[in-house]
């Protein structure tokens, strides 16, 4: 059984550009959801998929969207970058259920 | 509105000494208290987790304590060893569905 992956690992875009961010579910697992964890701070809720629908969404602005595939695998894509925007992102999968495993994040630097 | 707030922020403990993180919460609709362990490069690990209905559970040396009428609850860590040498957050949601708030996170150095 794999567990979550995360691609890339690092990453590093400037002001304005777009970037996407891509998960791989633990096999079997259903829901996605993906967080932002600022240096030194705990993961923020971003939003969470379900089925391939949006399920939730935390307190993030609209260039901040999402999408999942049928095998549940997800893309997590930032529009118009900030500088506010660097964070680790975490994505993490559950069976419907309450135990989350999150995968180990991609680290995005704005310049 | 910070929904949950931990302390300490940093916490330097013995080995075989007792560590205690604690956390405070505000939404008394949250029915689901987990603690999640992070090592550095990692994600974050899910270590333990209660529901209000029990004032305690104990899972080897990891003990989650929850007051429900004081909205707090703590991790203690019994026997702490080097290797639980993490970045400890409490966090805190509704059982039925999978949106957590964290908390700012522990950072726990236990020396040999």
């Amino acid at each position: 059984e794999t567990g979550v992956t995360q691609s890339p690992t690092h990453l590093i875009k400037t002001r304005g550009q777009q970037v996407t961010l891509r998960c791989s579910s633990q096999s079997g697992h259903n829901t996605v959801s993906w967080y932002q964890q600022a240096l030194g701070q705990g993961p923020q809720f971003i939003f969470q998929y379900y089925r391939e629908e949006e399920n939730g969404r935390g307190n993030f602005p609209p260039r901040f969207s999402g999408l999942q595939f049928p095998n549940y695998s997800s893309e997590l894509n930032v529009n118009a970058l900030e500088l506010d925007d660097s964070a680790l992102y975490l994505c993490a999968s559950s069976l419907g259920g309450r135990e989350q495993f999150f995968g180990p994040g991609t680290r995005l630097t704005v310049l | 509105q910070q929904q949950v707030k931990q302390s300490p922020q940093s916490l330097i403990v013995q080995k075989g000494g007792i560590s205690i993180i604690n956390c405070a919460y505000e939404n008394t609709a949250f029915d689901y208290f987990p603690w999640y362990q992070q090592f550095p490069g990692k994600g974050p690990a899910l270590l333990i987790a209660i529901r209000p209905d029990v004032s305690e559970k104990k899972e080897g040396r990891f003990t989650i304590s929850f007051n429900k009428s004081a909205k707090q609850f703590s991790l203690h860590i019994m026997d702490s060893q080097p290797g639980d040498s993490a970045t400890y957050f409490c966090a805190v949601g509704p059982y039925n569905f999978n949106k957590f708030y964290f908390g700012s996170g522990t950072k726990l150095n236990v020396k040999p």
